[in-house]
């Protein structure tokens, strides 16, 4: 079974301007999560889809963050326009549907974003 | 809101070893799940174990095993016979009803040899 992908690994920007980031869940699972990962601490959850629908996305900054779920698969993520303290890692995580789940999520790779 | 605690943010273990990590949280649904993640420099979250609210026997996955105290809210992590691929960031996490997951802040473990 392929794990969570994301795209890209390294992404290296000058601040005011814009970045995207695309993840693909694992397939089958309907849930679908960013998270920031600032230096040092653990994640914060950014947004949280069901489906092609958002759950939850109190805690992502709608000035300059959003997020799409296209089909209810891939998933991205863009910044517009970046701030110094956008630098971080971007992780996508991915389960399955509620009643069906653990509460696991699985992880993918992460992006790491570096703002100058 | 649910939070995590972890007050060791570094430990370091000798190789064939034995080490615990604390975590402790707070929440007052009644149902939920706790997990120790692991991340290695290479970012990848990786999930070491899992523990149920309702259960009351600890969870136990080869050499990790934890010490859930449900009325004191503490999840531990306890490796055995540690191994230098045990090396990493060890993140404790909360999931309540919301099915979205709190973070710790995180202990560096480093095993040494």
């Amino acid at each position: 079974e392929a794990g969570v992908a994301q795209s890209p690994r390294y992404k290296i920007i000058e601040k005011r301007q814009s970045v995207a980031f695309w993840c693909n869940p694992i397939s089958g699972h309907a849930t679908l999560y960013w998270y920031q990962q600032i230096l040092g601490q653990g994640p914060k959850l950014l947004i949280q889809f069901q489906n092609n629908g958002v759950v939850d996305d109190s805690q992502l900054p709608k000035d300059r963050f959003s997020a799409e779920r296209l089909k209810g698969v891939d998933s991205t993520l863009k910044i517009q326009p970046a701030k110094l303290e956008d630098s971080a890692v971007y992780l996508c995580a991915s389960s399955l549907a509620p009643s069906t789940s653990p509460y696991e999520q699985y992880f993918g790779p992460g992006t790491r974003l570096t703002v100058t | 809101a649910q939070t995590v605690t972890q007050s060791q943010p570094e430990m370091s273990v000798q190789e064939a070893e034995t080490v615990t990590l604390s975590c402790t949280y707070d929440t007052s649904e009644s149902n939920y799940y706790l997990f120790w993640y692991k991340q290695p420099p290479s970012r990848q979250m990786i999930l070491v174990i899992r523990q149920e609210a309702y259960k009351q026997q600890n969870a136990t996955e080869n050499r990790f095993s934890v010490n859930f105290q449900k009325a004191a809210k503490s999840f531990s992590l306890k490796i055995s016979d540690s191994q230098l691929g045990d090396t990493a960031m060890y993140f404790c996490a909360y999931s309540g009803s919301a099915r979205q997951l709190t973070f710790g802040s995180g202990t560096q473990l480093t095993v040494l040899p």
